[in-house]
């Protein structure tokens, strides 16, 4: 089963409005990364928060982390049609590779 | 400048043919190195990961293989291709924990 659940799966919104995703895991972790993919494309990582972390911010993009509820979420600020993509978590707990969950399709409406 | 290459960017295949994907990573050495399949709309599941040459650990029981034959090449193989095996294959690597992996371009792989 997977190790990150993002939620919603899919999310439709304004350009100029915010977009919250948000991730839930089962293990501990050493770490939780957030990457976009474009359609069709590979994956880009975005933001890797640690887990003695609680919030960290880059450029529009804001991630936190509370590790007592295995969660963590993702906010695009001042969304813009050229975010529309798909949004994975993934974690790592130290052992063999990334655990990716199954994403969020953000649509930015212009 | 670390670059990661992948190819065929698609690729066309009949069932029971074999398979052969390309993995070149440039500009770094010693990478970790993975390969994850993702199914339309779907995670990606992880397939195989490496340390080093000629160590390679499989996580999905499969027809599918994988080998590290240099320090930056990582190749994805099968002798017989299922209809299952469609879908995306996307090669990744990384040489820090802490910063994340880089994603290659990935292969569309369609078995007909």
């Amino acid at each position: 089963s997977q190790q990150g659940e993002e939620d919603p799966q899919a999310l439709s919104i304004q350009e100029g409005e915010n977009a919250t995703m948000n991730c839930s895991y089962k293990t501990s972790i050493n770490n939780l990364q957030w990457y976009r993919q474009n359609s069709g494309r590979g994956l880009v990582h975005l933001i890797l928060i640690r887990s003695n972390e609680r919030e960290k911010h880059s450029g529009r993009l804001r991630v936190t982390l509370d590790t007592s509820k295995k969660s963590s979420s993702l906010l695009i600020t001042a969304s813009r049609a050229a975010d529309t993509a798909s949004y994975f978590c993934a974690t790592d707990t130290g052992r063999r590779a990334l655990t990716f969950g199954s994403g969020t399709r953000l649509q930015v409406q212009p | 400048s670390q670059t990661i290459h992948q190819w065929p960017a698609t690729l066309v295949q009949p069932v029971g043919s074999p398979l052969s994907l390309e993995c070149t990573v440039e500009g770094t050495s010693n990478p970790n190195l993975y390969w994850y399949r993702q199914a339309a709309g779907r995670g990606l599941q992880l397939l195989f990961y490496s340390v080093g040459i000629g160590q390679i650990s499989s996580e999905v029981p499969q027809n599918l293989s994988a080998s590290r034959p240099q320090d930056r090449q990582f190749i994805l193989s099968s002798k017989k291709l299922l209809l299952s095996d469609s879908g995306f294959y996307l090669c990744a690597w990384t040489t820090d924990a802490n910063y994340g992996y880089t994603f290659g371009s990935g292969t569309r792989l369609t078995v007909v």
